[in-house]
């Protein structure tokens, strides 16, 4: 169980264009939604938090209007990266976690996607 | 501020060696710390957390408070212990984990 999933698992664009990621919890209702951007031989940093139906929270220095965050249902959070530039090239890993926002609830990593762009 | 300091990047032992995989951390209040492992071609996944004080696969992590290190270990490393390792704080303002930089560890036959 607590499977998550990331759609599509690696993708090439060019410079300007957007992408949409899909991060999917399969069979657990995700209150909350996380979003990491892992750089190579880097750690995960987190990029942002979203709850269903609610704003996302971004970290500081995360633009909010390059990185939109949707998460509309308890099962589905899209990042989509907005006009894409060859620095937006990364690892992008979404996690889930099931329960009350702020109490501990172990998060469900997907196995991320490759965005690369041209 | 939060920080997460695995000081190796890379660990390598010998088949049935000790092991221990440094993490320091800094945060003014009570931290939740955990370590995650990531295998070759597969997603994180959670190791053990310091609230649970169980062993997993072997490992061990006691969290100390006065040098601020939840260092994790094993005994006798196997071959199928090669992977990466990221140690985790989770903050009591939130939910979200800040991690480590990582620290690969390789055993060899």
């Amino acid at each position: 169980g607590a499977v998550v999933s990331q759609h599509p698992s690696w993708v090439i664009c060019k410079s300007g264009t957007s992408v949409k990621i899909e991060c999917r919890s399969l069979d657990f209702q995700a209150t909350t939604m996380f979003w990491y951007r892992q750089f190579p031989k880097q750690s995960l940093m987190l990029m942002a938090t979203s709850n269903e139906g609610s704003k996302a929270t971004y970290e500081q220095g995360v633009e909010k209007d390059k990185f939109l965050i949707n998460h509309a249902s308890l099962t589905l959070s899209t990042l989509t990266v907005t006009s894409a530039h060859p620095e937006d090239s990364s690892f992008y890993i979404c996690s889930a976690s099931m329960g009350a926002p702020g109490s501990y609830n172990e998060q469900f990593f997907g196995p991320g996607t490759r965005l690369t762009v041209l | 501020a939060q920080r997460v300091t695995q000081p190796e990047k890379l660990l390598s032992v010998f088949k049935g060696a000790p092991v221990e995989l440094k993490c320091n951390y800094s945060y003014s209040g009570s931290p939740e710390l955990f370590w995650y492992v990531q295998y070759s071609r597969q997603r994180l996944q959670l190791l053990l957390r310091h609230i649970s004080r169980e062993s997993i696969k072997g490992f061990t992590a006691d969290l100390n408070k006065g040098e601020t290190s939840f260092h994790l270990k094993k005994p006798f490393a196997q071959e199928e212990d090669s992977a990466m390792y990221y140690c985790a704080l989770r903050g009591n303002s939130g939910y979200a984990l800040n991690f480590g930089k990582g620290t690969s560890l390789l055993v060899t036959p």
